[in-house]
């Protein structure tokens, strides 16, 4: 299966810590969304990557949160020092990099919850 | 404020049946509108797409039908089966950003 694949796919933490959220993009996409889902909320756009450049980061949260999609590996969203609200579903996209990019490929999340 | 509104939370309906789920936008300057299904546990995956150009797109089952004048577009699945049980976002797409979704309708579909 070469689909999207998001690790780990629970992650528990207690506040302050930090989490590391990974993302493996399809074969052939560059192009990375991450999307968060609080409880009863749609999906929330964060932060859009290609390789090795921030595209937008409109949507990330300006203290704690970062990303980033390196040459070689997956796209990592790390969040700091945690805290209770950051507990949510947060998911990646990727794109092919030709083509329309609103046909975004979805994996399966990573569930967040911090104690 | 919500620039893609799904004002229905829940539907219900009988296998066999129509089922319409409904999105409202704000933002004109749109390029597309999709649709995502989402199973509990799993990522959306995408249903079908409309261009700003069109006012409908089918493809087997499902129909998707754009009222611009109206900011309105309306997902018809026709019958409906049990396995669309889930919940359906309705996603707008403007070239160069990401996509914006609605809050979501889950959808029952009773045998």
């Amino acid at each position: 299966n070469a689909g999207v694949m998001q690790n780990p796919r629970h992650l528990v933490r207690r506040r302050g810590q930090e989490a590391r959220l990974r993302c493996s993009p399809m074969k052939g996409h560059s192009h990375v969304y991450w999307y968060r889902q609080l409880p009863e909320e749609g999906l929330k756009f964060m932060v859009y990557l290609q390789k090795e450049n921030i595209i937008d980061e409109s949507g990330m949260p300006k203290e704690r949160f970062s990303a980033e999609f390196p040459k070689e590996g997956p796209s990592i969203l790390r969040i700091q020092q945690v805290v209770r609200g950051d507990s949510a579903a947060y998911f990646c996209a990727s794109s092919p990099m030709t083509g329309a990019s609103y046909e975004q490929y979805f994996g399966p999340g990573t569930r967040l919850t911090v104690t | 404020d919500q620039q893609v509104k799904q004002n229905s939370p829940s539907l219900s309906v009988q296998e066999g049946r129509i089922s319409i789920l409904n999105c409202d936008y704000t933002n004109s300057m749109f390029d597309y509108f999709l649709w995502y299904k989402k199973y509990p546990a799993e990522g959306p995956t995408f249903l079908i797409s409309i261009s700003s150009i069109k006012d409908k797109n089918e493809d087997g089952r499902f129909t998707v039908f754009l009222n611009k004048s109206a900011k309105h577009l309306s997902l018809h699945i026709v019958p409906s089966q049990p396995g669309d049980s889930a919940v359906y976002f309705c996603a707008e797409y403007q070239a160069g950003t990401a996509l914006i979704f609605g809050k979501g309708t889950t959808l029952s579909v009773s045998s």
